[in-house]
């Protein structure tokens, strides 16, 4: 079983909508998790961070996170097409700097 | 600053032939890594520096080496290749931060691999 685990989508929103992507993971030593979004053929690039149960907002980002499910969310508000990519979720180990990775949901914003 | 540059951006190999991918980063970040990507499978650890000197394996470092020449720069070695290493290479860097809670990797534009 992957450590992190993803819906690989695609997740096809209607432009405006909000999109709610979903990550669940199987170690509870995880401190903390990522959200990236990686469009094709460039390297991911970090939009949100999040280590404490609850939600965290960023502009029309929001992370939530609940450590007694083991799940992490993001939604996306007033998804655009420009949010059209693949977003890879990923924890911390509370051992080390190293990061898992899951596979990633690909999103599909529509105009 | 450039960040994490990696070279070459694109290689084509034969199989059994051995190259070296190149990382370097201008951002005095103390945590180094490799990655590959595969289609459906996110990034995969390949090996890791976590300090200059030092060097670890990660979840996939059958075929592979790893050298951290100074705290710049990272390489990846690939001694004889193989069709199964067909991947996009990602290297990324950490900062040293007393916040241990997060720290944000920077990752390089990539290497596209092909081993025919």
């Amino acid at each position: 079983q992957k450590e992190v685990e993803q819906n690989s989508g695609p997740l096809s929103v209607p432009e405006g909508a909000i999109a709610s992507l979903n990550c669940t993971y199987s170690d509870r030593g995880s401190q903390s998790f990522f959200w990236y979004r990686q469009y094709s053929g460039k390297s991911p690039e970090l939009i949100m961070f999040i280590y404490s149960n609850g939600d965290k907002e960023d502009g029309r980002f929001t992370a939530q996170l609940n450590k007694a499910s083991q799940y992490v969310s993001l939604l996306i508000r007033d998804s655009q097409p420009s949010d059209s990519a693949t977003y890879l979720c990923a924890q911390r180990m509370a051992a080390g700097n190293k990061l898992t990775f899951g596979g990633g949901t690909r999103v599909l914003v529509k105009p | 600053n450039a960040g994490v540059t990696q070279t070459p951006k694109f290689q084509v190999l034969k199989t059994g032939q051995s190259m070296t991918l190149q990382c370097a980063q201008d951002m005095n970040h103390n945590s180094m890594y490799w990655y590959r990507q595969d289609p459906g499978m996110g990034l995969r650890l390949i090996y890791y520096s976590a300090s200059e000197g030092t060097t670890d394996k990660g979840e996939v470092p059958n075929g592979y080496n790893v050298s951290r020449l100074n705290k710049r720069e990272f390489s990846l070695r690939l001694e004889s290749a193989a069709p199964s290493q067909t991947s996009v290479y990602f290297c990324a860097s950490i900062p040293s931060s007393s916040r241990l809670t997060y720290n944000e990797q920077f990752f390089g534009p990539g290497t596209r691999l092909t081993v025919l």
